[in-house]
């Protein structure tokens, strides 16, 4: 079993849905990330938060909207995506640097 | 741009033998990498790691092996074992929590 739980497991959305992913860990980590993958491809990061601060997004657009209202839990707001964004959005948290990150089994969102 | 590499897609060895998959990067301020694995429908799973201060870390049948002058990194299994077939993802931190991945590679470990 995974540390990092990841909701929903699976999200079949339309392009003018809103909806979103959420991540919870209670190892006390105090950095979390979202990734995105697409099959056959490495992980890509597209957002990292440092004690509950963003610090690092990726250029990613604004159709994705990350939040972290607290130590534990992280969102990921999704609007008006395209079917190009489907993909597995996995979750990770760790300690601080150079430290291994964990992840969570990740969504598979399908874009309509 | 991709800055950490792995350009074997796929990997087969013989159980008992010994499985080597490799790692190259681009990026000299990396000075954290690491060894992950993947099994279908779940999240990658952190395997072994090295600071860029040593040249081997090891860990039971898993060592991992850093050059930094060529920057390039490798993982030994031995021996492999069935339960190794996995996709194994390489990946590389500096010091702000900004690590990148590889692209994988497909281990096949035949009984």
């Amino acid at each position: 079993d995974t540390e990092v739980t990841q909701t929903p497991k699976h999200l079949v959305m339309g392009m003018t849905n809103k909806k979103s992913l959420k991540c919870e860990q209670h190892m006390g980590h105090r950095a979390m990330y979202w990734y995105k993958q697409k099959a056959k491809k490495p992980p890509e990061l597209m957002f990292v938060y440092s004690y509950e601060k963003l610090s690092i997004n990726e250029s990613v657009p604004s159709r994705f909207s990350p939040e972290c209202p607290n130590s534990s839990l992280l969102n990921l707001h999704l609007h008006a995506l395209q079917p190009e964004d489907s993909a597995l959005y996995l979750c990770a948290s760790s300690p601080p640097t150079d430290s291994p990150l964990h992840f969570g089994n990740g969504t598979r969102l399908t874009v309509t | 741009d991709q800055q950490v590499k792995q350009n074997s897609p796929s990997l087969s060895v013989q159980e008992g033998r010994i499985s080597i998959l490799n790692c190259d990067y681009t990026n000299s301020m990396f000075d954290y990498f690491l060894w992950y694995k993947k099994y279908p429908a779940e999240g990658p799973t952190f395997l072994i790691s090295i600071s860029s201060i040593k040249d081997k870390n090891e860990d039971g049948r898993f060592t991992v092996f850093l050059n930094k002058s060529a920057k390039h990194l490798s993982l030994h299994i031995v021996p492999s074992q069935p339960g190794d077939s996995a996709v194994y993802f390489c990946a590389a931190s500096a010091l702000n929590n900004d690590m990148r991945f590889g692209a994988g590679t497909r281990l096949t470990v035949k009984p």
